[in-house]
């Protein structure tokens, strides 16, 4: 069965450090990853994903994600938090059960990232 | 664009009573799909269309609930009749075959059944 996990309910980090949300995924076959982010009383808003190609992969707000294929893992980075970045991160792997280019996505539980001034 | 469309964005009714919560996509975009956002269950699916085909309504909780797409510019949610088990936010999101896993997100219609 696929799935995504976030080890991590949540995340504290000071402003100015850098910041690692978790997640692993189980997959049959090569994967597609996601992350999105919720910011309070808002929908999901898409960050990044990762296909093929390089397994570091940037996205939105300075955000980036590094793909492990023997760790299965799929870590969100930034350098430098900010406040603003605080707000609920989903990481998500897409279903391959409808197979071609559905966009059925399996998200985890979300983790919340909190950063302190 | 002005982006996934919800609405209401706040609906409060009592036990019983039908709710009916109202979607429109992103012009363009074929997949339609409609979470609900609770504490304690977190994110859940439950209906996926394509092309306003239901592909995957296994999420739906029980005959109480139905969706229809009647058109690729408006999709609906009901809930007949409704319980106080159901408050949560109800999301909608689209996305294209084109871009897969990139879904764009309604900002929700948070609903509570006293």
């Amino acid at each position: 069965a696929q799935s995504v996990a976030q080890p991590e309910d949540q995340v504290n980090v000071a402003e100015g450090n850098p910041l690692t949300v978790k997640c692993t995924y189980s997959v049959s076959g090569n994967p597609y990853l996601f992350w999105y982010v919720q910011y309070p009383n808002r929908g999901l808003q898409f960050l990044l994903k990762y296909i093929t190609g390089d397994n570091l992969v940037k996205g939105s707000y300075g955000f980036e994600a590094e793909f492990n294929k023997s760790q299965t893992s799929f870590h969100l980075k930034k350098p430098s938090a900010l406040v603003s970045d605080s707000a609920l991160y989903f990481c998500a792997v897409r279903d391959i059960r409808y197979g071609g280019a559905t966009n059925k996505l399996i998200f985890g539980t979300g983790t919340l990232l909190a950063v302190q001034p | 664009d002005a982006g996934v469309i919800q609405s209401p964005r706040h609906e409060v009714t009592e036990m019983g009573q039908e709710v009916t919560l109202r979607c429109k996509p992103i012009s363009g975009h074929n997949s339609l799909f409609w979470y609900r956002q609770t504490m304690m269950r977190g994110l859940e699916l439950l209906i996926y269309f394509n092309n306003n085909v239901p592909i995957d309504d296994s999420g739906m909780p029980e005959d109480r609930f139905s969706a229809k797409m009647p058109n690729a510019s408006f999709s609906t949610l009901k809930i007949q009749p409704s319980e106080p088990r159901d408050s949560a936010v109800y999301f909608c999101a689209s996305g294209e075959d084109s871009r897969p896993g990139e879904l764009f997100f309604g900002e929700g219609s948070r609903l509570t059944v006293l």
